[in-house]
């Protein structure tokens, strides 16, 4: 089946530590974005990435980095600079990069810092 | 700055009735795309519809409809006869066609149907 995977469900990390959070999708699209969502409130934009190699920071990149090295890939890593990491993290794709199209998103990782 | 706002933090309807989940945006883009999506228990959101700045036609998919009024900057969302699988919550959405970099969602209204 087609889509998106993020692993994994549940992270738990310790204050002070990085933490790099999986987003693998095989719908052959071009474009891939990292969202974060607290409780109550809509996603906010991380980082997003139109073609393999490049990325764009999103609202609040802050104490976040990414890479993007496989089409298919694109793994956030949640850095310790990050002052309140926990949350609810989405990965999405779409079929061109621009925030205008018509996103697929995954089932998310739930981020908890101890 | 482009910003998204719907009001309704929570709504409760018994099955069948319908319900309207408001959504007002703001924008200085005179060509902007809005969204709507489904986040069920699982978590992850399910695209519903997309419409941009220049076409206000009302669209209709089912029991759900869209109200799109410029004038009023609303893109507003009916279920009709509303069923227990409605249950969710429900993000607008506003991308500028100018601010390639963001995509501003409104903090979601939860409905919840009961049998």
């Amino acid at each position: 089946d087609g889509g998106i995977t993020q692993s994994p469900k549940y992270l738990f990390r310790k204050e002070g530590q990085n933490v790099t959070l999986s987003c693998e999708q095989n719908l052959n699209h071009d474009a891939m974005y990292w969202y974060r969502q607290d409780p109550g409130q809509g996603l906010r934009l991380i980082y997003y990435s139109q073609i393999v190699n490049d990325f764009q920071k999103g609202d609040i990149a802050e104490g976040y980095s990414v890479s993007r090295e496989k089409k298919e890939s694109f793994p956030l890593t949640v850095t310790s600079a990050q002052k309140n990491p926990t949350a609810f993290y989405l990965c999405a794709s779409s079929m061109a990069g621009g925030l205008y199209n018509e996103q697929f998103f995954g089932p998310g990782t739930r981020l908890t810092v101890l | 700055a482009q910003k998204v706002t719907q009001a309704q933090t929570e709504i409760s309807v018994v099955e069948k009735e319908d319900v309207t989940l408001d959504c007002v945006y703001e924008t200085r883009d005179t060509t902007y795309y809005l969204f709507w999506y489904k986040q069920p228990p699982s978590g992850e959101l399910v695209f519903l519809i997309r419409r941009n700045s220049f076409d206000e036609q009302n669209e209709i998919s089912g029991r759900y409809s869209w109200n799109f009024q410029k004038s009023t900057s609303s893109f507003n969302f009916t279920i009709t006869a509303s069923q227990v699988v409605d249950s969710a919550v429900y993000f607008c959405a506003l991308s500028e066609a100018q601010v390639d970099n963001d995509m501003r969602f409104g903090a979601g209204t939860r409905l919840t149907v009961k049998p």
